[in-house]
């Protein structure tokens, strides 16, 4: 079955410095995969998503993921974080091929930004 | 707007005790799901459905009940709730292609007692 770990629960940043969140998945044939982010009390909702069209992919709020086939990995980044990313997210994967159902979420990451 | 929404947003209950958190959306979306949150647990899909009268089990089904009689609504029902329930739930709703995204109501924080 597919899976995806994110490395840490918690990762602690300064505002303006570089937000790194990992997330690798279990696949020998890479997957559709998303990024989700949680601000507090409030649903999912979606950073970005890998189409195969371009390894780099940017999404809402400055964030980026980078999809590294060799590592099957697909790191999400922004250059300077802002007070305002403090929340928690969750990187997704659908195996090609498979019904849309069989999304697994990863366990998700908090991000912690200090002033 | 576009959107999901889910009642109550809070609820306590007891042990036993039946109850119904709705789910609407109103986007016209084919695909809705719920799924439960849990810490250190991440998110687990219960039930879905990809269209009016079609639903089935997720990743944690026991428990619980759905029905889709509406494209825009799907409940979710606890028959009778154990404390084990007790967790944040999320509807979300999608077009129902590979990359669609989901969209997520804000939640309900179920407690049983």
């Amino acid at each position: 079955a597919q899976s995806v770990t994110q490395l840490g629960s918690h990762v602690s940043v300064s505002e303006g410095a570089l937000v790194l969140l990992r997330c690798n998945y279990s696949s020998s044939v890479p997957p559709y995969l998303f990024w989700y982010v949680q601000y507090p009390n409030q649903g999912l909702q979606l950073l970005l998503k890998y189409t195969s069209a371009a390894t780099l992919v940017k999404g809402i709020n400055g964030f980026e993921a980078e999809f590294k086939k060799s590592e099957t990995s697909f790191h999400l980044t922004k250059p300077s974080a802002h007070m305002s990313d403090a929340a928690e997210y969750f990187c997704a994967v659908r195996p090609l091929n498979s019904g849309y159902s069989t999304l697994t979420f990863g366990k998700g990451t908090m991000l912690l930004v200090s002033p | 707007e576009a959107q999901v929404t889910q009642n109550p947003r809070y609820l306590i209950t007891v042990t036993g005790k039946k109850l119904t958190v709705t789910c609407s959306q109103n986007m016209n979306h084919e695909y809705m799901s719920w799924y439960r949150q849990d810490p250190g647990l991440g998110l687990r899909q219960i039930y879905y459905s990809m269209n009016v009268e079609v639903t089935d089990k997720g990743d944690v089904p026991e428990g619980y009940k759905v029905s889709r009689k509406e494209k825009r609504n799907f409940p979710l029902i606890l028959e009778s709730p154990s404390p084990n329930q007790t967790s944040l739930y999320f509807c979300a709703s999608s077009t129902g292609t590979v990359y669609s995204p989901l969209h997520f109501g804000n939640g309900t924080r179920l407690t049983v007692t």
